[in-house]
C-alpha cells in the first residue's frame, strides 16, 4: 500500500459543485502539504499544516480550504469549483527529519 | 524573496550525451535544505536527492551527480550518458527553515533515441 493515498485519482466536476480532496498518509509525518500542477508552472503551494492545530495559507490559497481531521489525513476543498481549478493536486508529507516530501500519486480535476 | 529559478523550460539531448539541469535558488535562511524530484510521463514525483546547507559536499549516484554551490546559490543537477527512460520533468524545490517546500517551475527533458 502507499504510505500518501490521495482520493479520488481523477475526477470531473462541474462549476459550482463543491468538491473535496482527501489525502491521508502512514508515515507518521507531522507536516502535510496540497500543491496544485499546471503545466508551465511548477508546483505551487495551496495550504499546509504542521498538526492538526496549525493551518498555514500558501501562494494560491484563494478558492480552497482544508481540514486537518487527525494527524494522518489532510483534505482540500473547492467550495465553488471553477474551471481554471482545473489541474493536477499533489498532497505530500514530511517531518523533520525526513529526506524530502512523500508525495501522493496525484489527483487530476477537471472542472467543466 | 524566496524562490527558486529553473531557467531551462525544456532541454532535448541525444541518448548518450550528458545534460545538465540549472537550478538557483533565493533565501534569507542559513539552514535550508534543497531537493531534486523526478516526474516521469507517468506523473508520480519520485524523490532524488537532498542536500543539506551546511553540506556543500557534491554527491554522486550512478549516472546522476549534483553540484552545489553556496557562493552561487546554484544546485545543479547532471545526468552522464543519458538514456531514453530520463526523459521526464525534474523539479528542483527548496525547504526552508519553517519547513515551507517550495518548488521551481520544473525543467522538461527529451532523451532522443
Amino acid at each position: 500500500d502507499a504510505d500518501v493515498t490521495q482520493t479520488p485519482r481523477n475526477r470531473i466536476t462541474k462549476t459550482g459543485k463543491r468538491i473535496m480532496l482527501e489525502c491521508s498518509q502512514t508515515k507518521g509525518h507531522d507536516r502535510m502539504y496540497w500543491y496544485r500542477q499546471d503545466p508551465g508552472l511548477g508546483l505551487r503551494l495551496i495550504y499546509y499544516s504542521f498538526d492538526v492545530k496549525d493551518i498555514n495559507k500558501g501562494e494560491i490559497s484563494d478558492g480552497y480550504s482544508v481540514s486537518r481531521q487527525a494527524q494522518a489525513k489532510f483534505s482540500l476543498s473547492l467550495e465553488s469549483a471553477i474551471p481554471n481549478q482545473t489541474a493536477l493536486y499533489f498532497c505530500a508529507t514530511s517531518d523533520r527529519d525526513s529526506r524530502g516530501a512523500f508525495f501522493g500519486q496525484g489527483t487530476r480535476l477537471t472542472v467543466v | 524573496a524566496q524562490k527558486v529559478t529553473q531557467a531551462q523550460t525544456e532541454i532535448s539531448v541525444v541518448e548518450k550525451e550528458d545534460v545538465t539541469l540549472d537550478c538557483v535558488y533565493e533565501t534569507r535562511d542559513t539552514t535550508y535544505y534543497l531537493f531534486w524530484y523526478k516526474q516521469p510521463p507517468s506523473g508520480e514525483l519520485v524523490f532524488l536527492i537532498r542536500r543539506n546547507s551546511f553540506d556543500e559536499q557534491n554527491e554522486i549516484s550512478g549516472r546522476y551527480s549534483w553540484n552545489f554551490q553556496k557562493s552561487t546559490s546554484s544546485f545543479n543537477f547532471t545526468i552522464t550518458a543519458s538514456q531514453v527512460v530520463d526523459s521526464a520533468v525534474y523539479f528542483c524545490a527548496l525547504r526552508r527553515r519553517d519547513d515551507k517546500i517550495i518548488f521551481g517551475k520544473g525543467t522538461r527533458l527529451h532523451i532522443l533515441p
